[in-house]
């Protein structure tokens, strides 16, 4: 099946900072990419969607100047946490769909965040 | 009442069991239905995928969609260790809703 590639798996960084995560589509182009939020023993909840060259959805409750979205090429996908608080912290996903076969949601690996 | 209703478990069944996990939905118009296997930190894996109702086998899964009662199920046959992580069904129209997932542990 397709690959999505998610880096990095785990970063712990200082609160005030700011955090990327980056979302590579390896073998397919991705028209769209999505990004989720996961808090321990719960499901994922979708933060925003994003199409190649233009501005991201994002969902409500979701601050679009805190969690910035850039979907630069049907590769790559990134997001920023800017400032980032304890509260930030969090298990990250990103997932891609191309066309055609790969029409179906593919799953990076996820990014452990965690904010001191 | 949420779009996707699933029962979170925990379920612990003997390796070798034959597992029943099941979804209940609201929206009609949910057209994909969509089994993803998720292992502890870990992003979620594509298992089944389909989009009408019936039965589709895939080895030892086989998902079943029931539109006319808005109920999804995936059947784990001879279950093995190596099967216990935690289950998600997703049903898709424009995007992706997802069940609170069910927690699978087989024990050898």
């Amino acid at each position: 099946g397709a690959v999505v590639s998610q880096h990095p798996s785990w970063v712990i960084c200082k609160s005030g900072t700011s955090v990327k995560i980056e979302c590579r589509s390896l073998d397919f182009q991705a028209t769209t990419m999505f990004w989720y939020r996961q808090f321990p023993k719960q499901s994922l909840m979708l933060m925003a969607t994003s199409n190649e060259g233009s501005k991201a959805t994002y969902e409500q409750g979701v601050e679009k100047d805190k969690f910035l979205i850039n979907h630069a090429s049907l590769t790559l996908s990134t997001l920023t946490v800017t400032s980032a608080h304890p509260e930030d912290s969090s298990f990250y996903i990103c997932s891609a769909r191309g066309t055609g076969d790969n029409e179906k949601l593919f799953f990076g690996s996820g990014t452990q965040l965690s904010v001191l | 009442q949420k779009e996707v209703e699933q029962d979170p478990g925990p379920l612990s069944v003997p390796e070798g069991a034959i597992v029943s996990l099941n979804c209940t939905y609201s929206n009609s118009a949910f057209q994909y239905f969509m089994w993803y296997r998720q292992y502890s930190r870990k992003g979620p894996e594509l298992l089944m995928y389909t989009y009408s109702s019936g039965n589709k086998e895939d080895g030892r899964f086989t998902a079943q969609v029931d539109k006319s009662s808005k109920y999804i199920s995936l059947f784990i046959r001879d279950s093995q260790p190596s099967d216990s992580a935690t289950y998600l069904c997703a049903m898709m129209k424009e995007q992706l809703t997802f069940g609170s997932g069910t927690q699978l542990t087989v024990l050898p």
